[in-house]
């Protein structure tokens, strides 16, 4: 089963808007990642964020996460066109597995 | 500098064949990964390379699937026989990892190998 489920999994949102996704896993973790995947570039790194953590910024990325709840979240402000993309969490679990979610579809309509 | 590297982007073969894909990591970059994805799903962590060790294969069919990582740089990824279910986004990751810090640091893509089984 995936460790990490996100939700939902089609956003779409008008240029402007925040974006919110969401994504819960099942075991401890040391850390979690969120990627991004468009045809254009390939899967690439947004953000890190580590267990010990509760909250980072990267430009317009906002990551929180919740270990009690087993859930992380991230935030897109100020959407683009250019953010139109498949978002996907990537936990490292604590016994040292990297598992992906299933992903976010987000279309941000100009 | 230069990304990831794999070769070739896309591959046609037909069942029962074998097929090889070749990613070359970012230089100095310790950690390897293979990935296999299908439309619309993440990535599934196939192999984990730390140097020259394959620290975690257990997702790895291995009745047909095999993969090295020679002097610890590039690495070979093979399937023999393929089978329809194989088609599939073929992913090399790579990532520099320090003792007593696994996992902290982000994963680089190469723009995958497209598998076509028919």
């Amino acid at each position: 089963s995936q460790q990490g489920e996100e939700d939902p999994q089609a956003l779409s949102i008008q240029e402007g808007e925040n974006a919110t996704m969401n994504c819960s896993y099942k075991t401890s973790i040391n850390n979690l990642q969120w990627y991004r995947q468009n045809s254009g570039r390939g899967l690439v790194h947004l953000i890190l964020i580590r267990s010990n953590e509760r909250e980072k910024h990267s430009g317009r990325l906002r990551v929180t996460l919740d270990t009690s709840k087993k859930s992380s979240s991230l935030l897109i402000t100020a959407s683009r066109a250019a953010d139109t993309a498949s978002y996907f969490c990537a936990t490292r679990t604590s016994y040292d597995k990297v598992i992906f979610g299933p992903g976010t579809s987000l279309s941000v309509i100009p | 500098e230069a990304g990831v590297v794999q070769s070739p982007r896309y591959k046609i073969i037909e069942k029962k064949q074998p097929v090889a894909f070749w990613c070359n990591p970012i230089s100095g970059h310790n950690t390897l990964y293979w990935y296999r994805q299908n439309l619309g799903q993440g990535p599934e962590l196939l192999i984990r390379y730390e140097n020259e060790e394959a620290v975690d294969d257990s997702q790895l069919p291995k009745d047909r699937f095999s993969a090295e990582r020679l002097k610890g740089v590039d690495s070979t990824l093979k399937i023999q026989p393929a089978e329809l279910g194989d088609s599939a986004v073929y992913l090399c990751a790579s990532s520099l990892e320090k003792a007593g810090t696994s996992g902290t640091y982000e994963q680089y893509f190469g723009p995958g190998t497209r598998l076509t089984v028919t």
